[in-house]
């Protein structure tokens, strides 16, 4: 059974361009939720996605959007950005994102030159 | 708030030696706590995950307790390996279908 994917693995971007990260969840998890994982600030939760509906939002600025499709597939986009956007972004999937268990990509890792 | 701590935030310890690591909480309405393993560069790999109404829960040579009312969790490390060492977290689901995670415990095994 395939894990998490995710895609792409690294990318570079200067500042004031915009990202986009896709996430595929394991096979039957209708549940999507991203976190940015930084070394000042740890992991921080994002957006969690259920049935193509935002269920739920960090505290992160306007910038940082996603959206899921009806396949479960996933995509976060980050316009305007900036240096301290760098960061690890990691993608995770549960059946419904309730109590379950949680399974995490290998990460889409962004640097913001 | 949710708040969430690890101590200790690194650890070495010889081959073979059995190992607790420490996670605490703030707020005891959690729902279910998810405990990690993190090698440099990568992700998250679920080790293991106690429901609320559970104690503790064992794979392997890993075992993890829960105490809600204390606001404490502990992993439990038997018979250490090299290829244990990465850092491990933990994260308390609370409702909000989000988890909060601690800094992690960074555990280097020395063969």
């Amino acid at each position: 059974k395939a894990g998490v994917t995710q895609t792409p693995r690294y990318l570079i971007k200067t500042r004031g361009q915009q990202v986009t990260l896709s996430c595929s969840p394991i096979s039957g998890h209708r549940s999507v939720s991203w976190y940015q994982q930084t070394p000042g600030q740890g992991l921080q939760f994002l957006f969690e996605y259920f049935s193509e509906t935002q269920r739920n939002k960090g505290n992160f600025p306007g910038r940082f959007s996603g959206r899921q499709f009806s396949n479960s597939r996933s995509e976060m986009n980050v316009s305007t950005l900036e240096l301290g956007d760098s960061a690890l972004y990691l993608c995770a999937s549960s059946v419904t994102g309730d109590t379950g268990e949680l399974f995490f990509g290998e990460g889409s890792r962004l640097t913001v030159l | 708030k949710q708040e969430v701590t690890q101590i200790p935030a690194a650890l070495s310890v010889p081959e073979g030696e059995n190992l607790v690591l420490n996670c605490s909480f703030t707020d005891s309405a959690i729902y279910n706590l998810q405990w990690f393993r993190q090698d440099p560069g990568k992700g998250l790999t679920s080790l293991l995950l106690i429901q609320s109404s559970q104690r503790e829960q064992t794979s392997g040579r890993l075992n993890a307790s829960l105490d809600k009312s204390s606001g404490r969790s502990t992993l439990y490390i038997a018979a250490s390996q090299p290829g244990d060492s990465a850092t491990y977290l933990c994260a308390v689901g609370a409702g909000r279908r989000a988890l909060t995670f601690g800094s992690g415990t960074r555990l280097q095994v020395q063969p």
